[in-house]
Formats: structure tokens, C-alpha cells, sequence
């Protein structure tokens, strides 16, 4: 039962460019999404989020937009740099929504983000 | 690096035996929770922690695996009599905050092996 999808294994991007990830869900429970950013051997390190009440979230060369009727976001990245290149995963959480899920994260399988130069 | 720490960073066991885990949260956190990562597949939760309570261990297997968060001292996931399955990197994050809309600070993981 996978709750998030990331139906893009890989993706290949210029230098310069938009890079697009994409994420869906199927828990309408979820109100919190977050990406994440993975070099090999490290851990996760935290991107950018955005909560339900929102449709878009920026930060610099990332922007977080959010579907909530199509349950689906997706991550923009302008312009896209080399040092960019990584695992990128989308995360999913019932933030506040509280019940049992205790603001546990929900991962997507993730996207390999390769930028050329 | 006032980040998570996990050691060690790689821990090779034989199977049948014990594997221990360790991750000291950020300074101040008090919330942590530990995930799983196989193979080509992305974090899975495990369980969520607070000082001293195990508060959700529903994605915890329920056999071998225990965690801990003892009022002193670093969080423990343990693992008796290990099986080659459990090969995975094992990553802890910890939280200034349990459910909330705050991100979890992650640890570089500790990459377990079974041989």
C-alpha cells in the first residue's frame, strides 16, 4: 500500500533549466508535505514543506506547489545546478491532523535528479 | 555539529547476532523517530519516540526489533539474532516538536550488513 507514489524513477535535466519532480498521494488524511534532498551515504536533509492550507510554497530556487483535489504536488527547482544532482523524495505526514499517526513521515520511493552541465 | 549523530556509521553482523543502534538527537529535541531504507526503496517509519515512552511502534516488525529513549543518554534501536533481511540503512530524525507541521532533522544512518 504505497500512500505516496514517485512515479519517476530518474530524471535528466541542463544545466540552467527547470527541473520538474513530481509526487502523488492517496491519503486525504495527510495535510503536511515535505521534500527532501539525499546525497548517497548521507541522511535526508529537509528542502522545503508546505501545509494543505497552501497551494504553493517558495524558497529561493525551489518552489512546493500543491493539488489537494488532484492529491498531487510537485517540486520546481530554478534554475537547476549540478550541485543539484541527488535523490529527491517527497514526504507526507497527518501534521496536526493528529489521530495515530503522530506526525510520522510517509516517503515517496524517490527520483534521481541528475543535472548536466 | 549540533545535527543528529548516529554511530556507527556501518556495522557488519553475522546472522544470530545483535545489532545496536545508536542516535543522539539534536540538543533541546525530544522527539525521535526512527525509519528504515531497503534496497531501491525509500524510508519507512518504524517508531516514534519521546524521553523514557515508546509512543508508536506500529512500523516496528514485531519480533527481534526494540527501541529505546532513556532519560540519559543517546536512543537505541536493537536487533537480536539478525537475518539478511535486515540488511538496510537505518536512519534516525529527530524533532524540537512530536506531531506538528515541523520538519524532522535526519542522521546520516547507520548502513547495517548481514552476512
Amino acid at each position: 500500500d504505497q500512500q505516496v507514489k514517485q512515479n519517476s524513477p530518474s530524471l535528466s535535466v541542463q544545466e540552467g533549466r527547470i527541473s520538474i519532480l513530481n509526487c502523488d498521494y492517496t491519503n486525504s488524511m495527510f495535510d503536511y508535505f515535505l521534500w527532501y534532498k539525499k546525497y548517497p551515504a548521507e541522511g535526508p536533509t529537509f528542502l522545503i514543506s508546505i501545509s494543505s492550507i497552501k497551494d504553493k510554497n517558495e524558497d529561493g530556487r525551489f518552489t512546493v506547489f500543491l493539488n489537494k483535489s488532484a492529491k498531487h504536488l510537485s517540486l520546481h527547482i530554478v534554475p537547476s545546478q549540478p550541485g543539484d544532482s541527488a535523490v529527491y523524495f517527497c514526504a507526507a505526514s497527518e501534521g496536526l491532523a493528529g489521530g495515530t499517526s503522530y506526525g510520522k513521515l510517509t516517503f515517496g520511493q524517490g527520483t534521481i535528479l541528475t543535472v548536466h552541465p | 555539529n549540533a545535527g543528529v549523530m548516529q554511530n556507527p556509521r556501518h556495522l557488519v553482523r553475522r546472522r544470530g547476532q545483535e545489532a545496536r543502534l545508536r542516535c543522539s538527537p539534536v540538543k533541546g529535541h525530544s522527539h525521535v523517530y526512527w525509519y528504515r531504507q531497503l534496497p531501491e526503496e525509500g524510508l519507512k517509519f518504524m517508531v516514534y519516540l519521546q524521553k523514557e515512552n515508546i509512543i508508536d511502534e506500529s512500523g516496528m516488525p514485531k519480533e527481534r526489533f526494540s527501541a529505546e529513549f532513556p532519560k540519559e543518554g543517546p536512543s537505541i534501536l536493537r536487533i537480536q539474532q539478525v537475518v539478511r533481511g535486515d540488511s538496510a540503512a537505518y536512519f534516525c530524525a529527530s524533532s524540537p516538536f512530536g506531531p506538528s507541521y515541523n520538519e524532522q532533522f535526519f542522521g546520516p544512518g547507520t548502513r547495517l550488513t548481514v552476512l
